[in-house]
């Protein structure tokens, strides 16, 4: 899989906007970006994933630079529940089915 | 519905026991894997299943590694001969097929003495 970097950590202030970044310079034209995020003492969990458009769901949007070569991940308005080390990771479309978890970013909400 | 479950939560072992860990995935999912992860370290992969055949198993430390899973339901991942290296938490995550959203269990503490 190609690799990804992230900021170690970030920290935010509660109700306000977050953009955590993610360079991803080696992208292939067939890999999913995909982010998952880690609670405290909890396993993982799925927050978002694209290939070339921007997307938005309830928990998060993701936008993707044209070339693809980074993306950034946007919580529109940050609470203390938000706190978590997010993971963002390439997944081949076909032919992998593990995923490659980096260091991920640790985000600090601040009430 | 129910999600991914795992058990013991916690397990404290004496360093050359075995142990066995055990994984309830989705009902209906297909594809279920084991990741662990070592205190404030990302996940590493270990093995993953598609039905009940493990293609990759590449991820598995050493030969004392070892996972089966039965009616393409439950799996159960086995250390033998535990040393204290292999203290950390072992995650569980399911998929309804191949390259769909895996969702994970709490994991297992695994502790050795």
């Amino acid at each position: 899989d190609a690799k990804t970097t992230q900021p170690n950590s970030m920290e935010s202030n509660e109700e306000e906007p977050v953009h955590l970044p993610c360079n991803h310079s080696t992208i292939s034209g067939t890999d999913y970006i995909h982010w998952y995020r880690q609670l405290p003492s909890q396993g993982p969990e799925y927050v978002i994933h694209g290939l070339t458009s921007n997307v938005n769901n309830r928990m998060a949007s993701l936008a993707i630079a044209e070339d693809r070569k980074s993306s950034t991940l946007i919580l529109h308005r940050a609470t203390l529940r938000d706190a978590a080390v997010y993971y963002c990771i390439l997944r081949a479309n076909f032919g992998n089915e593990k995923l490659t978890f980096g260091t991920g970013t640790r985000l600090t909400i601040i009430p | 519905g129910a999600g991914v479950s795992q058990s013991p939560s916690n397990k404290v072992t004496e360093k050359g026991k075995d142990v066995e860990l055990r994984c309830d995935p989705i009902s209906g999912h297909t594809a279920l894997y084991w990741y662990r992860q070592r205190l404030g370290q990302g996940l590493e992969f270990l093995i993953y299943f598609q039905g009940n055949s493990a293609p990759d198993k590449s991820g598995l430390p050493s030969d004392r590694f070892s996972a089966e899973r039965t009616g393409e339901s439950v799996s159960t991942l086995t250390i033998q001969r535990t040393q204290q290296e292999d203290s950390a938490v072992y995650l569980c995550a399911s998929s309804l097929g191949f390259g769909d959203i895996q969702y994970f269990g709490p994991g297992t503490r695994l502790t050795v003495t």
